[in-house]
């Protein structure tokens, strides 16, 4: 069974950069898209983007394109997520999730990662 | 961007079944997959294309899509059903998940 698992929980300031993590386990774990999912305190699902990390080919919803960075090492089965300069408005919940087809369902979950941005 | 509709909260007694919709244009020629997400933690996959499902999910949940409304069915309905849940369709002509924004199911 896939499994991920996501890096730790993250405080930050504004301006800062940031880059968290999501490692998968399992068979051909590589040959699998990995979607990012954004939830704002109290709020539902937003899709961010996907990657694949066998070749680090990536889609951006329009809502995220340009403001974040899909990033991929398939030699450690690991899938990142990256800010440039964080807003207060980028805290929330960031959840990694497998797709096994990049317009299907998202069927196994990280636990998630609390991003907070605050002076 | 295709839009997806839900109502933000369904109550239902224990025992009883809960229906939550999920509205879009001709929905029925997307493929629709069905989230729960309790407090606290990760959405699981429930429902995957209109109607499988995962295992793991119990019999007593069962999702139909039909012209404009895709409908995820929970049977029996128990305390430990309730949750928020989300309906997710690609949007193909986008090329992006499109999420609901989500129902609170509330057990009476």
């Amino acid at each position: 069974e896939a499994q991920l698992v996501q890096s730790g929980a993250e405080v930050k300031k504004p301006g800062e950069s940031l880059k968290i993590s999501c490692k998968g386990s399992g068979d051909n774990f590589n040959r699998y898209w990995i979607g990012w999912v954004r939830q704002l305190p109290g709020k539902g699902l937003e899709w961010m983007g996907i990657i694949y990390p066998d070749n680090s080919d990536t889609k951006y919803s329009p809502s995220f394109q340009g403001q974040v960075t899909l990033s991929a090492d398939r030699s450690i089965s690991t899938t990142y997520l990256q800010w440039t300069s964080l807003k207060a408005s980028d805290t929330a919940m960031y959840y990694c999730a497998r797709q096994p087809a990049y317009d299907s369902n998202l069927d196994y979950w990280g636990q998630g990662t609390l991003v907070t941005v605050s002076s | 961007s295709f839009v997806l509709t839900q109502a933000p909260s369904v109550s239902v007694a224990p025992g009883k079944t809960a229906r939550i919709t999920c509205g879009g244009d001709n929905i029925e020629t997307y493929s629709v997959h069905w989230y729960q997400q309790k407090p606290g933690q990760a959405p699981v996959l429930v429902i995957s294309y209109d109607s499988d499902r995962p295992s793991g999910t119990p019999d007593r949940f069962s999702g139909s899509n039909s012209g404009n409304t895709a409908t995820l069915t929970i049977s029996r309905v128990e305390a430990g059903d309730e949750a928020d849940y989300y309906c997710q369709v690609w949007d193909g002509i986008n090329d992006h998940v499109v999420f609901g924004v989500g129902t609170k199911l509330t057990v009476l």
